[in-house]
């Protein structure tokens, strides 16, 4: 199996500009999950999906992040407008149902804001 | 709240022993995990502990005292390819994400 994919692995964008990351969880996986880490605030949920339904979205910081999963294989995470604040690296991560507590990890999104 | 605390840096020689604590206070508790990640890399599964006790994977261990609300990551014969960031991260129900501490980094020295 190739892992969770991520795209892009960078971005660099300007202030107010919309950003959308994408991921694909490793097939088989019902649960999918997006991180933000940053040195200040460490490893932090942002939403988690089981089986392409969001189920807890209070980690995500404001009205400028959304995320949506259109099928088992697909999700994005998307940021408008985006602020420098937003920086950091966006991780997306899936699961086995029952096994949470191992999420399989993609290589990151690192996303700078200027 | 929600809190995991564990050291924000542990320094050792190869082949040395570490422990790294970690304890917790969070609404529930259903199990304790354990990552590591590398510099630049992604955070990746190295153990998992529901009930109380020691549960060993070759050089690394985790323990667990649910009563304590205290873990750790034990690392035996350490290699410089050890040096890494750890992080502890409670799992508070089942089927629900985790919540994961700051991390501690490592740094092994020959």
């Amino acid at each position: 199996d190739a892992g969770v994919i991520q795209s892009p692995r960078h971005e660099v964008t300007e202030m107010g500009q919309e950003v959308t990351l994408r991921c694909k969880p490793i097939s088989g996986h019902d649960y999918l999950f997006w991180y933000r880490q940053t040195m200040m605030r460490g490893l932090e949920l942002l939403i988690y999906f089981n089986n392409n339904v969001p189920i807890d979205d209070s980690g995500m910081p404001e009205d400028r992040f959304s995320a949506k999963m259109p099928n088992a294989s697909f999700s994005t995470l998307k940021i408008q407008p985006s602020e420098p604040r937003d920086s950091a690296v966006y991780f997306c991560a899936s699961s086995l149902a029952g096994r949470s507590y191992e999420q399989y990890f993609g290589p990151g999104t690192r996303l700078t804001v200027t | 709240g929600q809190s995991l605390e564990q050291p924000s840096e542990v320094t050792a020689v190869e082949g040395a022993i570490v422990q790294i604590n970690c304890t917790y206070q969070t609404s529930g508790f259903y199990g304790l995990s354990w990552y590591q990640q590398h510099d630049g890399g992604a955070p990746t599964f190295l153990s998992y502990n529901a009930l109380d006790g020691l549960e060993e994977t070759g050089r690394f261990s985790s323990f667990l005292s649910r009563s304590d609300s205290y873990g750790y990551l034990l690392l035996q014969e350490l290699q410089m390819k050890d040096s890494a960031s750890y992080f502890c991260a409670v799992r508070e129900q089942a089927g629900t994400a985790l919540i994961f501490g700051k991390g501690t980094t490592l740094s092994v020295s020959s």
